[in-house]
């Protein structure tokens, strides 16, 4: 059974740009959710997807935007990086919306 | 709004010592309660989970008791191992829901030989 991977798993970018997350689901799970987690803190909640649409969203502007594929895997967007972006970011598959999560290892972000 | 507090760390303990990680929360309604573990290079896992007040969630020799009175789920356990050094995170969730979590910040055990 593969599990939730992530990638890339580290990556630089510059005030301003914009990045792509990228992360796959574990065999059978339908939800995929995003954290973020700056350094020295706890993740925090971004949204959640479940069959394709958003199923719940932290308090994130909307410059961070997400989709799901069906084949339940998942990409987060963030445009007009901002220093403060710089963190882990974490991808979380569930069987379902409400299931336990399994985490992937994350993909650092670093913004200039 | 929820949220977790939970001991600053490093902790660090000699093998075989007890342990105790104190965790303390602020939420409306019912919510589940959970503890993860971050291992060196790995994602996060699941350790243990309660879901109504006097639960006592455990697993690999740790437990944890949700304390509705005492707005607390502190993670123990009796005897740690060098392989339990990690990064330990208390989380919450609304009721009915393990995906949506609010976690503390994270407590960091080293444990010495």
């Amino acid at each position: 059974e593969t599990g939730v991977t992530q990638s890339p798993t580290h990556l630089i970018k510059t005030r301003g740009q914009q990045v792509t997350l990228r992360c796959s689901s574990q065999s059978g799970h339908n939800t995929v959710s995003w954290y973020q987690q700056a350094l020295g803190q706890g993740p925090q909640f971004i949204f959640q997807y479940y069959r394709e649409e958003e199923n719940g969203r932290g308090n994130f502007p909307p410059r961070f935007s997400g989709l799901q594929f069906p084949n339940y895997s998942s990409e987060l967007n963030v445009n007009a990086l901002e220093l403060d972006d710089s963190a882990l970011y974490l991808c979380a598959s569930s069987p379902g919306p409400h299931g336990e999560l399994f985490f992937g290892e994350g993909s650092r972000l670093t913004v200039l | 709004g929820d949220s977790v507090t939970q001991m600053e760390g490093p902790v660090t303990l000699s093998e075989e010592a007890f342990l105790t990680i104190n965790c303390t929360y602020t939420a409306t309604g019912y919510p589940s309660l959970f503890w993860y573990v971050q291992y060196p290079g790995e994602g996060l896992q699941l350790l243990l989970k309660a879901t109504k007040a006097d639960d006592k969630g455990s697993n690999k020799g740790f437990e944890a008791t949700y304390r509705k009175e005492t707005t607390s789920f502190h993670l123990e356990k009796g005897s740690v191992q060098v392989s339990d050094s990690a990064v330990y995170f208390c989380a919450l969730s609304d009721s009915g829901t393990a995906s949506k979590l609010t976690f503390g910040t994270g407590t960091r055990l080293q444990v010495t030989l």
